[in-house]
């Protein structure tokens, strides 16, 4: 299994919505990647998972809060968004955050997130 | 964080071969990446390349590296309709596996 899931595929929020984006994989990965990527840019790295850990917060405003319950699920917690804030929002995971061998990151296919 | 490169778009007929450039900025960098991305969905690996290697062949993909230039390039042989993609290059930063991805370049195959 080489794949990474991600539910919901899209949603649609208000302003003081608060909801949930979550991911899996089951690849006995360690490092899990929350990245966002609006229309026509790259994506934009987040958070960095290490085993279980938070390693890296790219200076996220706190109305995104990770949460890595296994080595197998990550979530991003959705609190008082803004509209600025919709995206695609993209998951990864790698086996690890070291440059071991080949450590490619593997993308789900993303949720497509609408804040009104 | 790291410059990555790439020129934003790239029109080709298709049976012609397509070279998608970038350019990077880390000399530190490992693993250099290629990535496409489909309308409306995630990044698939394509290929990637240890910085020891000058170049790797994967079926209809050629992965260029000159290292002193700091200059990554993706050849795309008998490019089909199918390959109309946005791809992606991406360096890895140490020791965190930060990824940097280029701005993408919008691969368009004309029949």
């Amino acid at each position: 299994d080489t794949e990474v899931t991600q539910t919901p595929k899209h949603l649609v929020m208000g302003m003081t919505n608060k909801k949930s984006l979550k991911c899996e994989q089951h690849m006995g990965h360690r490092a899990m990647y929350w990245y966002k990527q609006k229309a026509k840019k790259p994506p934009e790295l987040m958070f960095v998972y290490s085993y279980e850990k938070l390693s890296i917060n790219e200076s996220v405003p706190s109305r995104f809060s990770p949460e890595c319950p296994n080595s197998s699920l990550l979530n991003l917690h959705l609190h008082a968004l803004q509209p600025e804030d919709s995206a695609l929002y993209l998951c990864a995971s790698s086996q690890e955050t070291g440059q071991v061998f080949g450590n490619e990151q593997f993308f789900g296919p993303g949720t497509r997130l609408t804040v009104l | 964080g790291e410059d990555v490169e790439q020129s934003l778009f790239l029109s080709v007929r298709e049976g012609d071969s397509s070279v998608i450039n970038c350019t990077y900025t880390d000399s530190s960098s490992t693993y250099l990446y290629w990535y496409k991305q489909e309308p409306g969905a995630g990044l698939q690996l394509l290929t990637y390349i240890f910085s020891n290697m000058d170049m790797k062949q994967d079926q209809r993909l050629t992965v260029l590296l000159n290292k002193k230039d700091k200059h990554l390039s993706l050849r795309i042989a008998d490019t089909q309709t199918g390959d109309s993609a946005i791809y992606f290059c991406a360096e890895a930063e140490d020791n965190f596996n930060k990824f940097y991805f280029g701005s993408g370049t919008k691969l368009n195959v004309k029949p």
